[in-house]
This record gives C-alpha cells, structure tokens and sequence, in this order.
C-alpha cells in the first residue's frame, strides 16, 4: 500500500508558465514534507521542504503548499525553465528510528521552449 | 567536496552470482541509506543504518544484507542475483536530528541481472 502517492506520472507545459505537481499521502503521521529533482543519470537533489505545522512555505521560483485536512501537497514552479526538465519525487519524513523518508513514484516534468 | 560516492557504476550480473555495491560519505553524517528505483516505483528503501553499529530494514530487504562499516562507510550485498533485482540502487546520508531530515544522494549504481 503506497503510502505517498503522485497520481500523475508527466506534465508537459510551456516555459514561462506555471508548474503545479501534486502529492497525497495517507499517513497522519508524517512531519515533514520534501520535494526531490532528479535528472537522468544522477542522484536525487534536494529542493525543498515544509514541515506538517506550516501550510506553505517559498524558495524563489518554488513553493510548496500543504493542506493536511486533505493530506495532499502541491509544488508551483514559477515562472517555469526549460532547466526545470526532470522528475520530481515527494518524499515524507517517518517516525522511525533514522526518520526515514518514503517517496512518491515520481512525476516527469517537461517544460518546452 | 565528493558527498556520496558509490561504485560500482554499473554492474552486470548472472542469476546466482553475488556483489556488493560501496557506499562512501565524506559529511560526517550520522545516518545512511540504500534505496532501489524501480519505473513506476519511485525510490523505495531497502536498508538503512541510524547511526554507526545499527543497521534496520527498510521496506523492501529481502535478499539484501547490508554493513555499517564506520561512520563513512554502507555498503549493499547481494549474496545471490535474480532478475528481480535488476533495478538502479541510490545510498543517500542524512544528519540525523530535528528537521526535515533532507537525505543528500550519490549517483546510482545501474545493475543488471541476466
């Protein structure tokens, strides 16, 4: 049972405009919320994160929004970059041991020129 | 700065056969993990070690065996290939504290089983 969910698994839209990538997740207890980039052939980096107290926070072009009565997360790029090319992953932080991060399977993101 | 440095790159394997895929961190960072990428997966985890002498299963650990060999080192053993476990392996590291815990990620290990 997938616990951190990315219904859409592409997106496709035009420079300058704005990216919206989605997240739900089932576990209350999750604390923290991160976003991932990753592009073809390398590791995973870090983008932002937001911890389940908050309901929005911003970092330049990236927002991430919270809602949890809803348990669903978004990430806004904007304005969008042909840069921004890659597949995003949710993540949410557990309660365990090493508070270990599961993650979402992944939205490729295109941005077009 | 290297981060996190795995090798091999890329490995291929027979059904049976065994290998172990090296995990370095030069962070100082106390916690360690295996995660395996599947298409349509995600990344899921396999193992992951809080601190220096323990290791703990992740989500997917079976045939899986992993060492905590110092505060830099996590290595991955596959002590007998199959197909299934054809998949691109990530080790990630994390200071284990308050906060988000943002995992820092090497570059993959590509492996293939015949």
């Amino acid at each position: 049972d997938q616990q951190v969910k990315q219904n859409s698994p592409s997106l496709s839209v035009q420079e300058g405009r704005i990216s919206i990538l989605n997240c739900d997740y089932t576990n209350s207890m999750f604390d923290y919320f991160l976003w991932y980039k990753k592009y073809p052939a390398e590791g995973p980096t870090f983008l932002i994160s937001i911890s389940s107290i908050k309901d929005k926070n911003e970092d330049g072009r990236f927002t991430v929004f919270l809602n949890k009565s809803a348990k669903h997360l978004s990430l806004h790029i904007v304005p969008s970059q042909p840069g921004d090319s890659a597949v995003y992953f949710c993540a949410a932080r557990g309660s365990g041991s090493a508070r270990q991060l599961t993650f979402g399977s992944g939205t490729q993101l295109t941005v077009l020129p | 700065n290297a981060g996190v440095t795995q090798t091999p790159k890329f490995q291929v394997l027979k059904t049976g056969q065994s290998m172990t895929l090296q995990c370095a961190q030069d962070m100082n960072h106390n916690s360690m993990y295996w995660y395996r990428q599947d298409p349509g997966m995600g990344l899921r985890l396999i193992y992951y070690s809080a601190s220096e002498g323990t290791t703990d299963k992740g989500e997917v650990p079976n045939g899986y065996n992993v060492s905590r060999l110092n505060k830099r080192e996590f290595s991955l053993r596959l002590e007998s290939a199959a197909p299934s476990q054809t998949s691109v392996y990530f080790c990630a590291s994390s200071v284990l504290g308050t906060g988000a815990n943002v995992l820092t990620f090497g570059a993959g290990s590509r492996l293939t089983v015949l």
